[in-house]
């Protein structure tokens, strides 16, 4: 069965600090590695990877796969309150006609100021 | 301009009762998506679908059925609704191996 497993399941860190995420996936077919951000409601985009080794970054987020090791990592420094949310990685496969997105539980970031 | 609508953004029902969801992707989209969110915060796949084949998730109960006039909506209709239901429900559209985009969520309560 495909699963995405992501690491922690919550942190909780001060303001300035750097917090590393971990995202984990075993998923036949896989085409993509997706990271979305989740506050009070819909979970918001911010990157997709396709390629390995290849790091997108959006200002103080950046992200990179692994597809040898079948992992991903997003990375948010200098952290601020308004980063508090849930995490939510996808791991993208072929299957169906344009894949399905399966979730990790997420990882819950909480920032103290 | 909303890009992917759901309604109601509320729902409380009582258990037994049939209930729909409506939802409606402008970014001409070719696929669309429910997913439900529980109170752990885990989304799971519930349905994908686009003009040409429906994908559901075999762990969906068959009370659940997308249903879909047109390219642009894909409406969930749930059947004797259960307490178990009680959860955020997700509506999502994505192009040719894009980004999915979300709807705000529908929280439904069975009481």
């Amino acid at each position: 069965e495909d699963k995405v497993v992501q690491s922690p399941l919550s942190l909780v860190v001060h303001e300035g600090d750097t917090v590393t995420l971990n995202c984990s996936y075993e998923v036949t077919n896989f085409r993509s590695l997706l990271w979305y951000k989740q506050e009070k409601k819909a979970p918001t985009f911010l990157f997709m990877l396709t390629s390995s080794g290849i790091e997108k970054k959006s200002g103080r987020l950046s992200s990179i796969l692994d597809k040898k090791e079948l992992f991903s990592i997003l990375n948010i420094t200098a952290t601020q309150t308004g980063d508090s949310a849930v995490y939510l990685c996808a791991a993208r496969n072929y299957g169906g006609s344009q894949g399905n997105l399966i979730f990790g539980k997420g990882t819950k970031l909480s920032v103290k100021p | 301009d909303t890009a992917v609508s759901q309604t109601p953004k509320y729902l409380v029902t009582q258990m037994g009762n049939d209930k729909s969801i409506k939802c409606e992707q402008n970014l001409g989209h070719d696929t669309m998506y429910w997913y439900k969110q529980d109170s752990k915060k885990f989304l799971k796949i519930m349905f994908s679908y686009n003009n040409k084949e429906l994908i559901i998730n075999e762990t969906v109960p068959n009370r659940f059925s997308p249903k879909s006039p047109d390219k642009a909506h894909l409406n969930l209709h749930i059947n004797s609704l259960e307490l178990g239901d009680s959860a955020v429900y997700f509506c999502a559209s994505s192009g040719l191996w894009t980004e999915a985009f979300f709807g705000q969520g529908t929280r439904l309560t069975v009481v």
